[in-house]
């Protein structure tokens, strides 16, 4: 299978900061990158799907301006969650799409206190 | 609209038993992929097989099988004589295959998982 590496693998941060996670496909391209969101006990959701050299697609529901998606190359996507919030606390993993499979990363523990 | 169904929220198994993990879907889609994904308790989420909407024969993978029947919108997945280290929790997951609109059609529609655990 492809390899997608994430990183950071957690983080911890206060309330109003903002943290990057980033997604790279070590093996091949992507075009197509998807992130999705785990909260405890609970199945991912799809919160948006990242296109190389263009806008990202977001989910309904999911705020473009609160978690930006930048798919700058073939290789590497980045989320950043602004002014984070307690409540952004969840799982953050991301994907990609490589002979119709998704592979993911090992995902991203982020705690906002 | 996709939808995927793991009626099954928890299962708890001795080893060497064989369990079954139940996925039904829903899709107006004509072609589709569907998958089966491991998650352990690292989190990371292992891809254990794609099948193809329109190849509904089943699969064997050492102790894993998994059997499609499209006649009732299943793809149920077997594990044989289980062992402790298949205790993860295992998703089901649907996605479009040739999308219309955008590459968000790729994206995965998962169940809400199956949570297996497999005592000695």
């Amino acid at each position: 299978g492809a390899v997608v590496s994430q990183h950071p693998s957690w983080v911890i941060c206060k309330s109003g900061t903002s943290v990057k996670i980033e997604c790279r496909s070590l093996d091949f391209q992507a075009t197509t990158m998807f992130w999705y969101r785990q909260f405890p006990k609970q199945s991912l959701m799809l919160m948006a799907t990242s296109n190389e050299g263009s806008k990202a697609t977001y989910e309904q529901g999911v705020e473009k301006d609160k978690f930006l998606i930048n798919h700058a190359s073939l290789t590497l996507s980045t989320l950043t969650v602004t002014s984070a919030h307690p409540e952004d606390s969840s799982f953050y993993i991301c994907s990609s799409r490589a002979r119709d499979t998704q592979y993911f990363g090992p995902g991203t523990r982020l705690t906002v206190l | 609209a996709q939808k995927v169904t793991q009626a099954q929220t928890e299962i708890s198994v001795v080893e060497k038993e064989d369990v079954t993990l139940d996925c039904v879907y829903e899709t107006r889609d004509t072609t589709y992929y569907l998958f089966w994904y491991k998650q352990p308790p690292s989190g990371e989420l292992v891809f254990l097989i794609r099948r193809n909407s329109f190849d509904e024969q089943n699969e064997i993978s050492g102790r894993y099988s998994w059997n499609f029947q499209k006649s009732t919108s299943s793809f149920n997945f077997t594990i044989t004589a289980s062992q402790v280290v298949d205790s993860a929790v295992y998703f089901c997951a649907l996605s479009e295959a040739r999308p219309l609109n955008s590459n968000s059609g790729y994206a995965l529609n998962f169940g809400k998982g199956t949570s297996l655990l497999v005592t000695p």
